[in-house]
């Protein structure tokens, strides 16, 4: 957890509501990517993003999500039209630009629940 | 499908006695296999990653083995300590389009340190 900030932390919407869930990767690194974890389960990946570039969104629901890492500012998780089950844990993670398992840093996540 | 799976739901360990939690994968297409310790509302954390052309790999009270034959990974952690008490993931990383790394992580096992 070395130093991806990841707000709100708590979130909670009601039905049809919009979430928003924002991440400021590691300084410096330029790769970013969203995880949700249901109760109980491990992570799921949902999407890999560089800086204004979506490289793989293979795990991203096809309605409703979708999410953006502008030239400046956060990454954003966007949720439009909320259901009861949206409610998780979203966790951020960024990564420089080398390769391996132990570059790999996650934040606190985003608890998002919907009522 | 792809999926990494863990043998044991729940371990409970006496204080000082060694831990072994198991994991099973089904995908050999990865570079790198990692743990990650998870505790209540936090993000994951990593312990520690081992190649796929490694079987062994020791840390500071931690050691991962892979068997590739069987496609089975193990963690123990050595003089299991109240802290030590999380949950625990293992997962498997590889490489993408991109220059990223996609974790497929496992459902994970609640270790509970029993003083």
């Amino acid at each position: 957890n070395a130093g991806v900030m990841q707000n709100p932390r708590h979130l909670v919407r009601r039905r049809g509501q919009e979430a928003r869930l924002r991440c400021s990767p590691v300084k410096g690194h330029s790769h970013v990517y969203w995880y949700r974890q249901l109760p109980e389960e491990g992570l799921k990946f949902m999407v890999y993003l560089q800086k204004e570039n979506i490289i793989d969104e293979s795990g991203m629901p096809k309605e409703r999500f979708s999410a953006e890492f502008p030239k400046e500012g956060p990454s954003i998780l966007r949720i439009q039209q909320v259901v009861r089950g949206d409610s998780a844990a979203y966790f951020c993670a960024s990564s420089p630009l080398d390769r391996g398992g132990n570059t790999i840093y996650f934040g606190e996540g985003s608890w998002l629940t919907v009522v | 499908g792809e999926s990494v799976g863990l043998h044991l739901p729940t371990l409970s360990v006496q204080e000082g006695d060694n831990s072994i939690i198991n994991c099973a994968y089904s995908n050999s297409a990865s570079d790198y296999f990692i743990w990650y310790k998870q505790e209540s509302g936090k993000g994951p954390q990593f312990i520690i990653d081992i190649r796929s052309n490694m079987d062994k790999r020791q840390g500071q009270r931690v050691t991962v083995l892979l068997n590739k034959t069987v496609k089975h990974l193990s963690l123990q952690i050595a003089a299991t300590q109240p802290g030590d008490s999380a949950v625990y993931f293992c997962a498997e990383n590889y490489a993408i389009t991109g220059g990223g790394n996609k974790l497929t992580f496992g459902t994970g096992t609640q270790l509970k340190v029993e003083l």
